[in-house]
């Protein structure tokens, strides 16, 4: 079975720090792996995505992620955050037998004070 | 290449009517997954749809709700006789296959009152 676990509901950070937020997946077998930006009242925007090719993903908007199969991680980093970067962010593992279906994390709120 | 499309983006109904949320795939797209959003909550999967089949329906409730993706038209989420523990946002993604990413719509956010 696939599982997600996000640590931190909510994440602050001042412009121009780093974001880090982390995300842990359960897989049986070899993950796909997802990270989703939700910005209020909208539908999830792909920020990036790990396929089993390089383990370091890089996305859109300046974001990437490192995908550490010793750790069960998939956390999502960015070297200087950004105002505009201020939104809900979800982890998603997909894989198996349920291919197809995402399982989501429950999600982090990232708040960006200038 | 239009996205996916959901409509309404917004439906109030009463307790006890019913619910009809319409998705259509971007082009191409043959799948669509149905998922659906509490408050503080990520999305729990609901349905997975190929073109006239259900391949997964595990994460529906098995009483009030039904879903659909018929040969021509939309795919369709139906709620009967809505509680308010329905209210929530119910995102529709599609992609071309099962092992492609998923792209999503901006959602239904259904209230019922």
């Amino acid at each position: 079975a696939q599982s997600v676990t996000q640590l931190g509901s909510h994440v602050s950070v001042s412009e121009g720090a780093l974001v880090l937020l982390r995300c842990n997946y359960s897989s049986s077998v070899p993950p796909y792996l997802f990270w989703y930006v939700q910005y209020p009242n909208q539908g999830l925007q792909l920020l990036l995505k790990y396929t089993s090719a390089a383990t370091l993903v890089k996305g859109i908007n300046g974001f990437e992620a490192e995908f550490k199969k010793s750790e069960t991680s998939f956390h999502l980093t960015k070297p200087s955050a950004h105002m505009s970067d201020a939104a809900e962010y979800f982890c998603a593992v997909r894989g198996g037998s349920t291919l197809g279906r995402l399982y989501f994390g429950r999600g982090t709120q990232l708040t960006v004070w200038p | 290449n239009a996205g996916v499309m959901q409509n309404p983006r917004h439906l109030v109904r009463r307790r006890g009517q019913e619910a009809r949320l319409r998705c259509s795939p971007m082009k191409g797209h043959s799948h669509v997954y149905w998922y659906r959003q509490l408050p503080e909550e990520g999305l729990k999967f609901m349905v997975y749809l190929q073109k006239e089949n259900i391949i997964d329906e595990s994460g529906m409730p098995k009483e009030r709700f039904s879903a659909e993706f018929p040969k021509e038209g939309p795919s369709i989420l139906r709620i009967q006789q809505v509680v308010r523990g329905d209210s929530a946002a119910y995102f529709c993604a599609s992609s071309p296959n099962r092992e492609s990413e998923a792209f999503f719509g901006q959602g239904t956010r259904l209230t019922v009152v």
